[in-house]
């Protein structure tokens, strides 16, 4: 596609359940970006991937979250047994170069909700 | 360690004002990356300008235009007669050269009143 696409856009799960949210880059970017951001706040960090590669995966809130990368294009975020304060909007990005020096197209996000 | 500040939570405008946009940031980096995001209430984050270190010349786009001083580490956001189709949250970020992420400012609610 010509964008990043996520999916599901939207996710409602029970607490203590698994969920898998997934993003599809901008063909070629090489870069890719996990963030999140909580209702009517700003964008915190979760993990970068260059390649499939994620060299710092110290900006991921605990070890219930884990992300991963293959084929160097689709990225999954997997948080498991869920609790309400994972409840928030996933953000994907990507961009063509590592390291800053470009931007980053986002994603529409997943809306996640645990209830 | 990088930071990105913006001091204005919320502003409200009646259209056609103009308004600006604060952005203070910190690094100690001599390469570096500074952009501009508006998120509109569909809520995908739209790119809307990226300016490197090295280049200080301001910048204007429509009714868009950018400030960016190294002396007072801001990079400031003015929009021109703004309309009601402006209203979003507004964030500004930083990259650092071979940095990880992009780290954003909280944002800026912009509400323009018709």
């Amino acid at each position: 596609g010509a964008g990043v696409s996520q999916s599901p856009s939207n996710k409602v799960t029970e607490k203590g359940k698994d969920v898998e949210l997934r993003c599809d880059p901008i063909s070629g970017h090489t870069a890719l970006y996990w963030y999140r951001q909580s209702l009517g706040q700003g964008l915190e960090f979760l993990i970068y991937f260059q390649g499939n590669s994620a060299p710092d995966k110290s900006g991921l809130p605990s070890d219930r979250f884990s992300a991963e990368r293959t084929g160097g294009s689709v990225s999954t975020l997997t948080i498991q047994r869920t609790q309400q304060e994972d409840s928030a909007v996933y953000l994907c990005a990507s961009s063509p170069f590592p390291r800053g020096s470009t931007e980053a197209f986002f994603g529409q996000g997943t809306r996640l909700t645990v209830v | 360690a990088q930071k990105v500040t913006q001091a204005q939570t919320e502003i409200s405008v009646v259209e056609k004002e103009d308004v600006t946009l604060d952005c203070v940031y910190e690094t100690r980096d001599t390469t570096y990356y500074l952009f501009w995001y508006k998120q509109p209430p569909s809520g995908e984050l739209v790119f809307l300008i990226r300016r490197n270190s090295f280049d200080e010349q301001n910048e204007i786009s429509g009714r868009y235009s950018w400030n960016f001083q190294k002396s007072t580490s801001s990079f400031n956001f003015t929009i021109t007669a703004s309309q009601v189709v402006d209203s979003a949250v507004y964030f500004c970020a930083l990259a650092i050269l071979n940095g990880q992420n992009f780290v954003f400012g909280p944002g800026t609610r912009l509400s323009v009143l018709p």
